[in-house]
């Protein structure tokens, strides 16, 4: 299984402001994914991130607000833009190796915004 | 698209009684459904899945069936313990522009009691 790890693990950020979150993978996947978890909520995708091409949203996220990045195989960024309370979650990656249909999930990243 | 029901939302039982989650699913060619289980401050962990061309699969206290003409799948936790108490996911794959996606469920809350 494919080890997830993020940073940071948590932060605390005023409202207007964005945050990056690392995503590292310690193997080569084809596919890494987004998601959000809202408090007592269950995940929710926000994109798909390939590496060399643009990332692809799902249905109520917008690149604006959630850019992302992904330059090679085993890295991805997720960037939580111009932040408002409603953004406090958490936000977790995944990766998906090909051929495979197992999706690994690290710790998370707790954001909460004032 | 694919959309993941998941019964009941809160679960109690006595240590070493039995537990049982049920989900159904929309889209008949979802093939790969996996349980997640999540502690409190950590992220969702695989804990056991099943393809479309198996009924049943069991690992140790663990097991899930699936019925595919009735879309449903479920998940069955034996001689549960303290520690089984967690939020438990179900899932299932949606194949979306060219690749597979996860659709969870809302989550189940289980309390296993001494």
């Amino acid at each position: 299984s494919a080890v997830i790890s993020q940073k940071p693990s948590r932060d605390i950020c005023q409202r207007g402001t964005s945050l990056t979150i690392q995503c590292q993978v310690d193997s080569q996947v084809t596919m890494m994914f987004w998601y959000r978890q809202q408090p007592g909520q269950s995940l929710t995708l926000i994109a798909t991130a390939n590496q060399g091409s643009e990332a692809t949203y799902e249905s109520g996220f917008v690149i604006d607000k959630f850019p992302i990045s992904r330059p090679n195989l085993t890295f991805s960024t997720l960037t939580v833009s111009n932040m408002s309370p409603e953004d406090s979650s958490i936000y977790l990656c995944t990766g998906l190796a090909g051929g495979h249909n197992e999706q690994f999930f690290g710790p998370g990243t707790r954001l909460t915004v004032l | 698209g694919e959309n993941v029901e998941q019964h009941p939302s809160t679960l109690s039982v006595q240590e070493g009684d039995s537990a049982v989650i049920k989900c159904t699913y929309s889209d008949s060619a979802s093939n790969y459904f996996p349980w997640y289980k999540q502690e409190l401050g950590k992220g969702p962990q695989l804990i056991i899945d099943i393809r479309s061309n198996v009924g049943e699969k069991k690992d140790q206290r663990i097991a899930v069936t699936l019925n595919k003409t009735a879309k449903h799948f479920s998940l069955h936790i034996t001689e549960t313990q303290p520690e089984d108490s967690a939020v438990y996911f179900c899932a299932a794959s949606w194949f979306s522009g060219g690749y597979n996606k996860l659709i969870f469920g809302a989550g189940t809350r289980l309390a296993v009691h001494p």
